[in-house]
């Protein structure tokens, strides 16, 4: 059971634009900055989104986050096929002193 | 471009160690923060430790009385050593890294992985 709570599965169609939902506490989320990252098969994790809502160079902009209070979601806009992946939101817990994430979201482009 | 690599043995027999090694290319190992995470089959990430470059460390409380991350600086290597493993340590394992500050005499940890590797698979079997 993981600490913070994602939809197991999300879907859309070229071009649509989809959000996932991570739920966490105020010992993580509501606290704490929240990072997400995307897991293809057989290739390096990649860093997505830091600090809430900041992207790394080379992250398109269709690529967006937010925070607020013990929630964070992940929006994805112009859904292309490549952007089928899983993705994990994170963040640092006080009460566990240690790194925490969700349980990830496999998100399917029809 | 930073690339990471992890390498080690992919089956371990129960009761046995876990190591895996990391190895940095692309870029400098001293200046950063260097974390193992890993993702057992069908779950999700797990954030197992991490070491400095100088070699501080700090460890997930719920693995911290069976794991020992270590760094050799002159290699560009950092290592993971899991200790009396069962089945539930199977397991992707990746290394990865991330950056801090120091204020002082101490430094710490910012918890976003910009770099990691393509992950070592880990099977816990006799």
């Amino acid at each position: 059971q993981s600490v913070l709570t994602q939809p197991p599965s999300t879907s859309g169609t070229p071009g649509q634009r989809v959000t996932i939902s991570c739920s966490g506490s105020n010992s993580n989320i509501g606290s704490n900055t929240v990072n997400w990252y995307q897991l293809l098969p057989g290739t390096a994790p990649k860093l997505l989104i830091y600090n809430n809502n900041q992207r790394p160079s080379g992250v398109p902009d269709r690529f967006s986050a937010s925070k607020s209070g013990p929630s964070a979601s992940l929006a994805i806009s112009g859904l292309q096929s490549e952007d089928e992946a899983d993705y994990y939101c994170a963040a640092w817990d006080d009460s566990l002193n240690s790194v925490v994430f969700g349980g990830g979201t496999k998100l399917t482009v029809l | 471009q930073v690339q990471l690599q992890e390498s080690g043995p992919g089956l371990v027999k129960p009761s046995e160690t876990l190591s895996l090694t990391c190895s940095v290319s692309g870029g400098s190992i001293s200046g950063y923060y260097w974390s193992w995470i890993r993702q057992p089959p069908g779950k999700g990430l797990e954030w197992i430790g991490y070491i400095l470059y100088s070699g501080s460390t700090n460890y997930n409380p719920s693995l911290k009385s069976r794991v020992t991350i270590s760094v050799d600086t002159s290699k560009k290597q950092f290592s993971l050593k899991l200790s009396s493993v069962t089945a539930a340590d199977t397991a992707m394992y990746y290394c990865a890294r991330h950056r801090g500050y120091c204020n002082g005499a101490n430094c710490y940890a910012w918890y976003y992985f910009d770099y990691w590797g393509q992950g070592a698979l880990v099977t816990v079997s006799s």
